[in-house]
């Protein structure tokens, strides 16, 4: 069964400081994606990342950078100067591909963001 | 151009009434699904269906039915509506089944009372 932990319920920081987000996960497939999305106070789910299995680069997009490592099962979020617009709730998912579970993605339960000024 | 809609955004009823929430992608995804996201927020998912077929029913009450008439419509009927349906529904597209990034519709805010 595949399985997607967010630790932190909720982060509050302020501006200017940097943030991670973490997201573990469990599968027993070799071949899956995860994913991370935005939920602004406005409600929309937002993608941000994918990335699949056979692909540990990090990435950096701006202010957004994120960290995979199977040998911990986790793909964890840094937002680098925070600002009050990145106050969210973020998710982290897992979806597997091929097999029974293809089609289904995890989430985990989100953190909350607060992000002050 | 609105990629992923939903109707009604909001939706007040009283327990026991039946009700339909539209969706419609025009995104020529081939994949679509709908996810129950309840007052804490948290988000599971329902139902997948890719190419008009049913693929994933994640254990949801049989008083829900989507339906997907072609692949850029899938609608949820819900009859005999509890309490416990209270939530925000929300419908999504992918381009192929679990390969790649959801796109979602702005949600269905339902309270039922």
């Amino acid at each position: 069964a595949q399985k997607v932990t967010q630790a932190q319920t909720e982060i509050s920081v302020v501006e200017k400081e940097d943030v991670t987000l973490d997201c573990v996960y469990e599968t027993r497939d070799t071949t899956y994606y995860l994913f991370w999305y935005k939920q602004p106070p406005s409600g929309e789910l937002v993608f941000l990342i994918r990335r699949n299995s056979f692909d540990e680069q990090n990435e950096i997009s701006g202010r957004y950078s994120w960290n995979f490592q199977k040998s911990t099962s986790s793909f964890n979020f840094t937002i680098t100067a925070s600002q009050v617009v990145d106050s969210a709730v973020y998710f982290c998912a897992l979806s597997e591909f091929p097999g029974p579970n293809a089609g289904k993605s995890t989430f985990g339960d989100g953190t909350t963001l607060t992000v002050k000024p | 151009d609105t990629a992923v809609s939903q109707t009604p955004k909001y939706l007040v009823t009283q327990m026991g009434n039946d009700k339909s929430i539209k969706c419609e992608q025009n995104l020529g995804h081939d994949t679509m699904y709908w996810y129950k996201q309840d007052s804490k927020k948290f988000l599971k998912i329902m139902f997948s269906y890719n190419n008009k077929e049913l693929i994933i029913n994640e254990t949801v009450p049989n008083r829900f039915s989507p339906k997907s008439p072609d692949k850029a419509h899938l609608n949820l009927h819900i009859n005999s509506l509890e309490l416990g349906d209270s939530a925000v529904y929300f419908c999504a597209s992918s381009q192929e089944v679990g390969l790649h990034e959801q796109f979602f519709g702005p949600g269905t805010r339902l309270t039922v009372l």
